[in-house]
């Protein structure tokens, strides 16, 4: 079956420190791979996303890339900010349907 | 603007009763999600609907109840029979089986309390 391994949190970094949040998989055929965030007491956003190897996805100074050879799909920031202190789930959607199948999350906690 | 809407963003139960959580959509998608997510928690599927008329179990099914009648709408009842419903709970939406590269579109969330 699917299933998607983030790193466990909390991650705290200063401001303007380097992210990364790493996130592995496990799917059968070749899915899509999808960083959403959700900020405290609302829902998820979608952040970011890459639908075949070598994609880059980026949005907000984020970026990750699929890579189907280690199955990993690791988020990353060269300068974070306050305002990115919330929670990033890492998620896969495979051609085989259409559910995701989500990561247990990864708090980011960034302190000025 | 197109969107999930999700209402109340509150709620609170009485032991014994049922109640009802409301998911509209304006972004004509054929499915539809709920899911559940706990403090600290990644998201656990309740139900999923991916055409109007049809509904299936997710992993965590025992005590809720759903109805697919419209494309745009898709309610939650959070029954008697669940017996630790208290949870934030959210809302999706995507498009249908062969755009499996799109992503699912979420709501801002229903927190139901136990009073």
């Amino acid at each position: 079956g699917n299933s998607v391994t983030q790193m466990e949190g909390p991650v705290t970094l200063s401001e303007e420190a380097f992210l990364t949040i790493n996130c592995t998989y496990t799917a059968t055929g070749y899915p899509s791979l999808f960083w959403y965030v959700q900020y405290p007491g609302e829902g998820l956003q979608l952040l970011l996303k890459a639908t075949k190897a070598d994609d880059k996805g980026s949005n907000k100074g984020f970026e990750a890339t699929y890579r189907k050879e280690t199955t990993s799909f690791h988020l990353e920031k060269g300068s974070v900010q306050v305002s990115d202190s919330a929670v990033y789930f890492c998620a896969l959607r495979n051609n085989a349907g259409n559910m995701l199948t989500f990561g247990g999350g990864t708090r980011l906690m960034v302190k000025p | 603007d197109g969107g999930i809407t999700q209402s109340p963003k509150y709620l609170f139960r009485k032991e014994g009763q049922n109640v009802t959580l409301s998911c509209e959509q304006n972004l004509n998608h054929d499915a539809m999600y709920w899911y559940r997510q706990d403090p600290g928690q990644g998201l656990r599927l309740i139900y999923y609907s991916q055409i109007v008329n049809d509904f299936q179990k997710g992993d965590i099914a025992e005590g809720y109840s759903v109805s697919r009648e419209k494309k745009e709408s898709f309610p939650l009842t959070v029954t008697s029979a669940q017996k630790n419903p208290t949870a934030f709970y959210l809302c999706a939406s995507s498009d249908g089986r062969d755009k499996y590269n799109q992503p699912q579109h979420f709501g801002d969330g229903t927190r139901l309390s136990i009073l």
